[in-house]
């Protein structure tokens, strides 16, 4: 496996259910990223992680709580979400502080909640 | 906060003409900046980096250029190709971490 890996590439839960979305990096990079992509609008950073610590949440809803067991994986724990919540969820990682090389991005989990 | 604004937001061309896409950002404090291709319900694919000291990124037929000072860049595609057709994000990166802050995109369809 090369680059950033997402799983699942789709994904259906009810507002009741908890799922997890997973992403592992195989680059060496030490930062990772959720991104959320909703229709209509820009990609939105959801949370970073830099050397495992988050440094970064920008007000998102405590229905989705991040976890960074190292630097190569990084998941999204989903609980009791809402309709609105549907989108695509990207995650993407860098080498930090100067990220040279730029961003890699995986192809993204398809979230639809019902 | 930095924001990113794309122009036009759809654009539809004959094959072979040659097309540039615009990108504006307000705060010229940036890391570098980078454009991607996103093709329908899939992620994204790198297509230029360009660092904050450098002018211009060429790959192929596409050749994306930095004004860091007024705050622009543009993709230039030259000679397209219906397999040129899906969305072009620009993103400008402040380093630290920061993550990239994204356009809303340029949807592009190349007629055949």
């Amino acid at each position: 496996e090369t680059g950033v890996t997402q799983t699942p590439r789709h994904l259906v839960m009810g507002m009741t259910n908890k799922k997890s979305l997973k992403c592992e990096q195989h680059l060496g990079h030490n930062a990772m990223y959720w991104y959320k992509q909703s229709a209509k609008k820009p990609l939105e950073l959801m949370f970073v992680y830099n050397f495992k610590e988050q440094t970064e949440n920008n007000s998102v809803p405590s229905r989705f709580s991040p976890e960074c067991p190292n630097s190569s994986h990084l998941f999204l724990h989903l609980h009791t979400l809402q309709p609105e919540d549907s989108a695509l969820y990207l995650c993407a990682s860098s080498q930090e502080p100067n990220p040279y090389y730029g961003y890699t991005f995986g192809s993204g989990t398809r979230l639809t909640v019902v | 906060k930095q924001e990113v604004t794309q122009i036009p937001a759809a654009l539809s061309v004959p094959e072979g003409e040659n097309l540039v896409l615009n990108c504006s950002f307000t705060d010229s404090a940036i890391y570098n900046l980078q454009w991607f291709r996103q093709d329908p319900g899939k992620g994204l694919t790198s297509l230029l980096l360009i660092q904050s000291s450098q002018r211009e990124q060429t790959s192929g037929r596409l050749n994306a250029s930095l004004d860091k000072s007024s705050g622009r860049s543009t993709l230039y595609i030259a000679a397209s190709q219906p397999g040129d057709s899906a969305t072009y994000l620009c993103a400008v990166g402040g380093g630290g971490a920061d993550g990239l802050t994204f356009g809303k995109g340029t949807h592009l369809i190349i007629q055949p």
